[in-house]
């Protein structure tokens, strides 16, 4: 069964750093978006992003972040300069098509930041 | 989207059937109801969704009410790899993202 695939499962860097997380979406699919978890809160929506541009983003989502689809199969997360609580699980899912279609996610990406 | 409501937790015996009631009063005609699960810190785990038909796979079924108004996600025989945080999403069939509540944490015991 096709999945997403996300790298690296657990990074660790310094605040201030740079980060990016990769996510490899599944083939067929058109929609891609990142959530995040902070340890013991919900799951919370960060940016969705089809044909090539960001579709819809949440006040998270600040300058401080940006996505993008270098090429045909990597989709990214980058941090610009992290922070404290920006220590969080991220998720990358992805989705075939418009419409009711289901979205699957990836196993995540454990960031911590210290 | 709609709000949805659920209990914060339930316990199930294991091998038997878990059910797990969802609210969603405001639901409006082209929003259809999502059941995903997360085990532990995993990814969220696609379960079964519906509009407005009940709904079967090899995982779940999925009772709605008729006024659309409540669904029930039935586990038929629950096992202890069952225990997760079980979330009930309505969203609207042309929107992309889930958003997600609190879910229900059910507990499967021996």
């Amino acid at each position: 069964e096709p999945e997403v695939t996300q790298t690296p499962s657990h990074q660790v860097t310094q605040m201030g750093q740079e980060v990016i997380l990769r996510c490899v979406p599944i083939s067929n699919h058109l929609y891609f978006y990142w959530y995040r978890q902070i340890l013991g809160q919900k799951v919370e929506f960060l940016v969705s992003f089809y044909n090539n541009e960001i579709s819809e983003k949440s006040e998270i989502f600040d300058d401080q972040f940006s996505v993008e689809r270098p090429d045909g199969s990597n989709f990214t997360l980058k941090i610009r300069s992290t922070k404290l609580e920006d220590s969080a699980m991220y998720f990358c899912a992805s989705k075939r098509a418009e419409g009711g279609n289901t979205i699957y996610f990836g196993e995540g990406s454990w960031l911590t930041v210290v | 989207d709609a709000k949805t409501t659920q209990p914060p937790s339930m316990d199930c015996a294991e091998g038997r059937a878990a059910n797990l009631p969802c609210n969603h009063s405001t639901i409006s005609g082209n929003e259809y109801v999502y059941w995903y699960r997360q085990i532990h810190s995993q990814g969220p785990q696609y379960i079964i969704h519906g509009l407005k038909n009940n709904e079967t796979n090899e995982m779940a079924s999925l009772i709605i009410t008729e006024d659309r108004k409540s669904s029930t996600l039935i586990l038929p025989h629950a096992t202890l790899r069952d225990t997760a945080v079980y979330y009930c999403i309505v969203r609207a069939g042309n929107t992309g993202k889930l958003i997600f509540g609190q879910g229900t944490t059910l507990q499967v015991k021996p």
